[in-house]
């Protein structure tokens, strides 16, 4: 069975600092998405990396892809109140048959405090 | 705006109502999912639609019954429920079989409390 495990659970920070959070699996995935999740909403795609080492930036925001496709971070600089949200990353199957969907982490909940 | 609709977005009833929830997505998508969110939980996938094909049904409890008339839509019938089903549903939909098939667009969720 495949596994997410997000890292830290929880993080609260003053505006303009800088963090990271991670995701981590044992697992190979095919891709990985980042979404954000305001309370009360749906998640929203924020990006997908696909290649081992892939760096992807939106704005403020860095995403990577681990070498081996197991692992991903997300870093944000210069954080925002409007950064507030849980973070959710999610992983492809390596090996797509009928019965392997992407599977989500558990989420990191960020407070970015004004 | 996903492109993935709602309704109601949100819902109070009792355990020996009857309700069904909507999903509409407006993207062509060939798949559609139902996901439960409660709180301090992850994401629970519930079922998925290939091409109006139900092709996953993870254990949910029979009280949950989905429909998929057409790729664009989606329903859960809902009935007898119990105050363990309070939750946040989200409906989503993908395009399977493509290189970007593992994006899924989120709808805004159904918060559902059961009395």
């Amino acid at each position: 069975t495949q596994l997410l495990e997000q890292s830290p659970q929880f993080l609260s920070i003053q505006e303009g600092e800088n963090l990271t959070v991670y995701c981590n699996s044992s697992s190979v995935f095919s891709s990985l998405q980042w979404y954000r999740q305001e309370p009360g909403e749906g998640p929203v795609l924020l990006v997908t990396v696909v290649t081992g080492g892939e760096v992807k930036k939106l704005k403020r925001l860095t995403f990577q892809f681990g070498d081996a496709r197991k692992d991903s971070s997300l870093h944000i600089t210069a954080a925002q109140p409007g950064d507030t949200g849980l973070y959710l990353c999610a992983g492809g199957p390596f090996l797509k048959t009928s019965y392997d969907k992407v599977i989500f982490g558990p989420g990191t909940s960020l407070s970015v405090i004004p | 705006e996903t492109g993935v609709t709602q309704t109601p977005r949100h819902l109070v009833m009792g355990m020996t109502n009857k309700k069904s929830l909507k999903c509409e997505q407006h993207l062509g998508h060939n798949a559609m999912y139902w996901y439960k969110q409660s709180a301090k939980k992850p994401l629970e996938l519930m079922f998925v639609y290939n091409f109006k094909e139900q092709t996953e049904n993870n254990s949910v409890p029979s009280r949950f019954s989905p429909e998929c008339p057409n790729s664009s839509h989606l329903f859960l019938h809902l009935h007898t429920l119990q105050p363990e089903d309070s939750a946040l549903y989200l409906c989503a939909s993908s395009q399977e079989g493509t290189t970007v098939g593992d994006e899924q667009f989120f709808g805004p969720g159904t918060r559902l409390t059961v009395l």
